[in-house]
């Protein structure tokens, strides 16, 4: 199976901040990689899919980059609906995988 | 409008079986791939189980393999998650996800808002 690392786990950010959270993965997945943000009691919605591609809505200052097995998410100018949990998916090979996660939290 | 609406979830005692259902509308379900992922309380994101469009092709994660299976009746499209020798470790909520094409390598578009399966010992 294909393990993604998220760093760090947990982050404490201020409005306005630029945030980089790096997805790494156990072996190559080309650019087949996603990333996701979930709010406390709702479902994980897509921020960004073929590692950098942004999906249609989401705001411009997300912004993913990245492929082999080190991607990153990056948030410029960060807001406070950014405050969130955010997640990594790989898309290569089955089972497919998610990172551990990264909470951005207020400072 | 695309949406996908799951049910089924509730109370179950160990070792029981439960089956979760996954209304969908706004697109050519038979067209895409869908998914189970499913989320332990306080806890990531886990992927369950795929099945592409024609539901003749199933995938599943370590965990579930030999007791969960995945079905589709692209006639009502809706989609299914039969679980079996349910154990405390199955409590989570399940989400059903469509994903963006048919296929390899897409990601989860769109997602519904889970529903919660409590697995009592």
């Amino acid at each position: 199976d294909i393990q993604l690392t998220q760093s760090p786990s947990f982050l404490s950010a201020s409005v306005g901040d630029r945030v980089i959270i790096t997805c790494r993965a156990s072996q190559d997945i080309y650019s087949f990689l996603a990333w996701y943000q979930q709010k406390p009691g709702k479902a994980p919605k897509v921020l960004i899919y073929a590692a950098s591609t942004l999906q249609s809505g989401v705001p411009s200052r997300f912004s993913g980059g990245g492929s082999g097995t080190e991607f990153t998410l990056t948030i410029s100018n960060l807001q406070p609906e950014d405050f969130a949990t955010y997640y990594c998916q790989q898309l290569k090979i089955y089972p497919l995988t998610f990172g551990g996660g990264t909470k951005v939290e207020i400072k | 409008e695309v949406q996908v609406l799951e049910s089924g979830g509730g109370l179950v005692e160990w070792g029981g079986s439960l089956r979760l259902s996954c209304a969908a509308s706004g697109f050519t379900f038979s067209s895409y791939a869908m998914n189970w992922v499913r989320q332990a309380p306080g806890k990531g994101l886990e992927w369950v189980s795929d099945i592409n469009g024609r539901g003749d092709e199933t995938y599943y994660a370590d965990s579930v393999k030999g007791r969960f299976t995945i079905s589709r009746d692209n006639s009502k499209s809706t989609l299914f998650l039969q679980m079996n020798s349910l154990r405390a470790e199955d409590t989570a909520v399940y989400y059903c996800a469509k994903r963006r094409k048919d296929g390899y390598n897409s990601d989860l578009e769109y997602w519904g808002r889970g529903t919660l399966v409590t697995v009592s010992s």
